[in-house]
């Protein structure tokens, strides 16, 4: 069965510093791949999409950037983090023929 | 463009009562639907998904929704409310294009008392 890892749990960072949120999925392949931002109070926002390795797609210009180095792996990364980049951040993975996605537990960041 | 729009941003039943859950969307096309749940500091998990099939959609847990298109809604419902209801629900609609992306309605909170 498929299962989508996503860590860590939590983390805490001060300002300016770098940042970089791993997931993972297992028992499928060349799945699309999605990072979400879930700000306090505030909806989803989905902020990349990947179809295939190395193919990334931005939704929302900011101080992130993701990378899919292998066909199960998907990072979400910044170089200097902001007071505004706090939030959960939400992996997803789909089917390409299927609409629905499975998420991951989530990361909680909170930038100090 | 697709849009979701949930009507109320918080619920509150007894247990034991019944769960609606309103939601509207717009689309130019025959959308794919969807509700999910999403417990404090958890992941989000599918409830059920709409995708132009049957009208009356069934779902983990008891819930259910019905495509409306006449309405242009898709609410969720549940004959019954129990304590471990209480969460926080989207609905959620497929946008057309590339990538199988999917919009989030702003979510509504579900409290069940006693």
């Amino acid at each position: 069965s498929q299962t989508i890892h996503q860590w860590p749990a939590t983390l805490v960072q001060p300002v300016g510093s770098p940042l970089s949120l791993e997931c993972t999925v297992e028992g499928t392949s060349n799945p699309n791949l999605y990072w979400y931002r879930q700000a306090a109070g505030r909806g989803l926002q989905l902020l990349f999409y990947s179809v295939g390795i190395g193919q990334i797609s931005s939704e929302v210009p900011q101080n992130l950037s993701a990378s899919r180095p292998q066909d199960r792996q998907f990072i979400l990364s910044s170089k200097k983090l902001l007071l505004s980049d706090s939030g959960f951040y939400l992996c997803a993975w789909g089917e390409k023929r299927d609409y629905g996605y499975t998420f991951g537990s989530g990361t909680r960041l909170t930038v100090v | 463009a697709q849009s979701v729009t949930q009507l109320d941003s918080h619920v509150s039943v007894s247990e034991g009562t019944p769960v609606l859950l309103r939601c509207n969307y717009s689309s130019s096309y025959s959308p794919s639907l969807f509700w999910y749940v999403q417990h404090p500091n958890k992941g989000l998990q599918l409830l059920l998904k709409y995708t132009s099939a049957a009208t009356l959609v069934k779902g983990i847990n008891g819930f259910e929704a019905e495509f409306k298109k006449s309405e242009t809604s898709f609410h969720l419902t549940k004959p019954s409310a129990h304590m471990s209801d209480a969460a926080e629900y989207f609905c959620v609609v497929r946008l057309t294009g590339g990538g199988n992306k999917l919009t989030f309605g702003t979510g509504t909170q579900l409290k069940v008392e006693l």
